[in-house]
């Protein structure tokens, strides 16, 4: 199994430009999690989707943020306009079920960086 | 609301010294706990997890968490550390739903 796909691995962008970061979960997976990871902030869950469909997005930061589930092997989180302080490694998961406990597998993320 | 305390922010030991990383976390309900480690430049993966039963759980790599429900605690521990688990340690909980809530992570350097 390939695991959790993320692209790009790292992205550096002007502040102001529009920036989308792509997730392809493990086939089967019928969960999938958006975490941004800082050193302030530590490990934040941004959003979760089951079966395609959001759940909990109480941990997107504000309106620029936006994410979308099209189907059960492709998400992406956008943000548009981005900022400086976006800047921070994204990190993607998935997990077979929506079951409480069930294993989260993440993938190896992406480095963004807005100047 | 769910919340994860990693007391120790960074720890360096010598090899062969013992480990023990703590996590407290504040949650009312039935939980789930798990602890996941970031190897420098890799992404995070499983270490162990507690869903139910024996409160002593044991992972990979030589590592195990006990689930102390009394003090609210899960703490890993890892009798002889090598230079291979200098890491990054972040302990995690869940509860009636499927999403995680993350300790802010303990690095961890072991010194050869």
């Amino acid at each position: 199994d390939a695991g959790v796909i993320q692209s790009p691995r790292h992205e550096v962008t002007e502040m102001g430009q529009e920036v989308t970061l792509r997730c392809k979960p493990i086939s089967g997976h019928n969960s999938l999690f958006w975490y941004r990871q800082t050193m302030m902030r530590g490990l934040e869950l941004l959003i979760y989707f089951n079966n395609n469909v959001p759940i909990d997005d109480s941990g997107m930061p504000e309106d620029r943020f936006s994410a979308k589930m099209p189907n059960a092997s492709f998400s992406t989180l956008k943000i548009q306009p981005s900022e400086p302080r976006d800047s921070a490694v994204y990190f993607c998961a998935s997990s077979l079920s929506d079951r409480p406990g069930d294993t989260q597998y993440f993938g190896p993320g992406t480095r963004l960086t807005v100047l | 609301a769910q919340s994860v305390s990693q007391h120790n922010h960074h720890v360096i030991l010598s090899e062969a010294a013992s480990l023990e990383l703590g996590c407290n976390y504040s949650y009312g309900g039935t939980v789930n706990l798990f602890w996941y480690v970031q190897y420098p430049g890799q992404h995070l993966q499983l270490l162990l997890k507690y869903f139910s039963g024996d409160p002593l759980v044991k992972g990979i790599k030589g590592f195990e968490a006990e689930f102390i429900k009394s003090k609210f605690s899960f703490n890993l521990r890892k009798p002889s550390v090598q230079w291979s688990d200098t890491a990054e340690y972040f302990c995690a909980v869940g509860g009636a739903t499927n999403k995680l809530i993350f300790g802010t992570g303990t690095l961890l350097a072991v010194q050869p």
